[in-house]
């Protein structure tokens, strides 16, 4: 099985910020990577898929890179409504695997 | 428009069943494949299931392996969910995920409101 791992687990930060948060998988999945955007009590939505392509609709401010095993979701400039849980998922083989998430807070 | 209704969920006994379901609209399910995914109060992201949109079979994670059964019903557009044996470590809401593909492999790029389902005595 595929273990995934993000860090940070926590970041506190500020609007305008430049936020980087990694996922790295146990073995290559190429670029078999999603990440998503979860906020309290809601469903995960989708934001980028194949590591760096960006959803549709989805602010260009999200951007997402890596290969292999080692892959990075950049937020450009945090705006409020970033605040967020944030996880990646490998989708190359199953059992699909998510990471344990990232929670952005307000520092 | 895109959209995924779960149901079914409750509060139910250790050792119990439960049958969860997932109808979609503004697309045709046996079209994509589909999964469940469960998270556990405060807890991260867990697969659950798959079943192929081109009727090529399912998957399972080995946490509901002989426990858990998906299966849809095309002349519904519902998907299905149904967990025998239930125990505590079951407790999560449930979504339902849509598939980018009709086989497996893709990402998920839609998902139900989740429906929480409560193992307790």
């Amino acid at each position: 099985d595929i273990q995934m791992t993000q860090s940070p687990s926590t970041l506190s930060t500020s609007v305008g910020d430049r936020v980087t948060i990694t996922c790295r998988a146990s073995q290559s999945i190429s670029s078999w990577l999603a990440w998503y955007q979860q906020k309290p009590g809601k469903a995960p939505k989708l934001l980028i898929y194949k590591a760096s392509s960006l959803e549709s609709g989805v602010p260009s401010r999200f951007s997402g890179s890596g290969s292999g095993t080692e892959f990075t979701l950049t937020i450009s400039s945090l705006q409020p409504d970033d605040f967020a849980t944030y996880f990646c998922q490998q989708y190359k083989s199953f059992p699909y695997s998510f990471g344990q998430g990232t929670k952005l807070e307000i520092k | 428009e895109v959209q995924l209704v779960e149901s079914g969920g409750g509060l139910v006994q250790p050792g119990g069943s439960l049958r969860l379901s997932c109808a979609a609209s503004g697309f045709t399910l046996s079209s994509y494949a589909m999964s469940w995914v469960r998270q556990a109060p405060g807890k991260g992201l867990e697969w659950v299931s798959a079943i192929s949109g081109s009727g090529g079979g399912a998957y399972y994670a080995d946490s509901v392996k002989g426990r858990f059964t998906i299966s849809r019903d095309s002349s519904k557009n519902t998907l299905y969910l149904q967990m025998n044996s239930l125990t505590a470590e079951d407790t999560a809401v449930y979504y339902c995920a849509k598939d980018s593909l009709i086989r497996f492999g893709g990402y998920f790029d839609c998902w139900g409101q989740g429906t929480l389902v409560t193992v307790s005595s």
